[in-house]
Parts: structure tokens; sequence; C-alpha cells
């Protein structure tokens, strides 16, 4: 079977820094990606982690750990517009992506 | 431009009808995919075509039929609505099925309701 694990809501101040952890278990791990999702909105794509390590774009940076099953995404200098929903994501080599059920981050002032 | 384009937006129907959702992509991508959105935010893959063949089935009722006519184009067709089929409805496309940072790029979403 196949399951990825993150918190269901998170709230910060904006100009903090927020992590949003993903555990996963599933066959045929290819790579972890992260979405982000307006209400409303359609999912876009933030971030892409296939190897161990840190990837860094801009404020936004993802981690993955793959002897763990488990990777973080990390949102420094919080700002009002991230308020949406996260989703962690499993890239499987049956070319399928599963996601995960999303975390709602609520960014306060 | 819009790069992944639905329609509807919003589609209201009746129990039992049958209706189509049209998905088009000008990016060039050989891959295009459907999701379903539930309504607690679960996104589910259902059907995925590269390059106008089908390589992702999921479990999904018969009653759910992908049809794409190119590699451009992806329409869902839905017959003998049910209730429980109300949901968002993405497209998805990528430029093709697997490789190693695949992005997807996903359309507006169709919002069924079924009464």
């Amino acid at each position: 079977g196949q399951s990825l694990e993150q918190p269901s809501e998170v709230t910060a101040v904006e100009g903090a820094i927020v992590q949003i952890n993903c555990t996963y278990q599933t066959s045929g791990f290819y790579g972890l990606s992260w979405y982000q999702q307006h209400d409303g909105g359609a999912p876009t794509f933030l971030s892409y982690n296939g190897l161990d390590g840190l990837e860094e774009t801009g404020r936004f940076s993802s981690f993955l750990s793959r002897s763990d099953s488990y990777g973080y995404l990390l949102l420094q200098e919080l700002q009002m517009k991230d308020s949406a929903s996260y989703f962690c994501a499993v890239r499987r080599r049956s070319y399928k992506l599963i996601f995960g059920s999303g975390t709602r981050l609520l960014v306060r002032p | 431009d819009t790069a992944v384009s639905q329609t509807p937006k919003y589609l209201v129907t009746q129990m039992g009808n049958d209706k189509s959702i049209k998905c088009e992509q000008n990016l060039g991508h050989d891959t295009m995919y459907w999701y379903k959105q539930d309504s607690k935010k679960f996104l589910k893959i259902m059907f995925s075509y590269n390059n106008k063949e089908l390589i992702i089935n999921e479990t999904v009722p018969n009653r759910f039929s992908p049809k794409s006519p190119d590699k451009a184009h992806l329409n869902l067709h839905i017959n003998s609505l049910e209730l429980g089929d109300s949901a968002v409805y993405f497209c998805a496309s990528s430029l093709t099925p697997g490789g190693a940072e695949e992005t997807q790029y996903f359309g507006p979403g169709t919002r069924l309701l079924v009464l």
C-alpha cells in the first residue's frame, strides 16, 4: 500500500518561518514534490526532491531524506499571500503522482 | 495565453444525467491527466494519457470514460451521474509521463455539483 501523512493545519505569523512535514510509505519511490493550492484555485508546482538534501527556491525550500521516508517544505519570511493549502506528492515509477491530504497554512498578521 | 484550460468551469446537473468536461493544453506536452478533488481537498489521480494512449487507469467507476482525440486534448465523459460525483475535477499536463522531476501543470478545475 501507500500512504502520505502531513499535518492538516498550521498557523503562523507574517514574517515567521514555518515547516510543513510529510512522511510517506510507498513502493517504487522516485521523488517528492510540493504543490500549493489557494482556495478556489488550481494546484501549482513549488518544488521537487529526487535526491536527499535541501532544494532552495527563493523563500521556499524543500528537504528529502529517503532513508527516513520523510520530507518537509520550509517557508521563510511568511507573507499573507502564502495562506493556502500545501500538498506533498510522491512520484512513483509507475508514472503516478500520489498526493497527500494537504496542509492548510493560515498566516496571521 | 492559458496553458491548461478546462470547460466548463462550473457544472450543475441532475442525478442520472450524462455530462462531459473538456481539457486543452497549449504547452506542447505529451501527457495529460484527470484528477478528482473531493470536499476534503483530497486530490486523486483518475486517468492519464501519453500521446493519446491510456497509461494510468485508476479504480474509477466505468461510468467515467476519458477520450484523447489528440495529445493536446483530454476530455472526460461521465454517464449516469451520482451525488458522490460532486467534486472539483482538474485536468493537468506534463512534458512526459515519467521524467525525473516532471512538473504537472493544472487547469483551473471544473466544479461539478450533482443534485
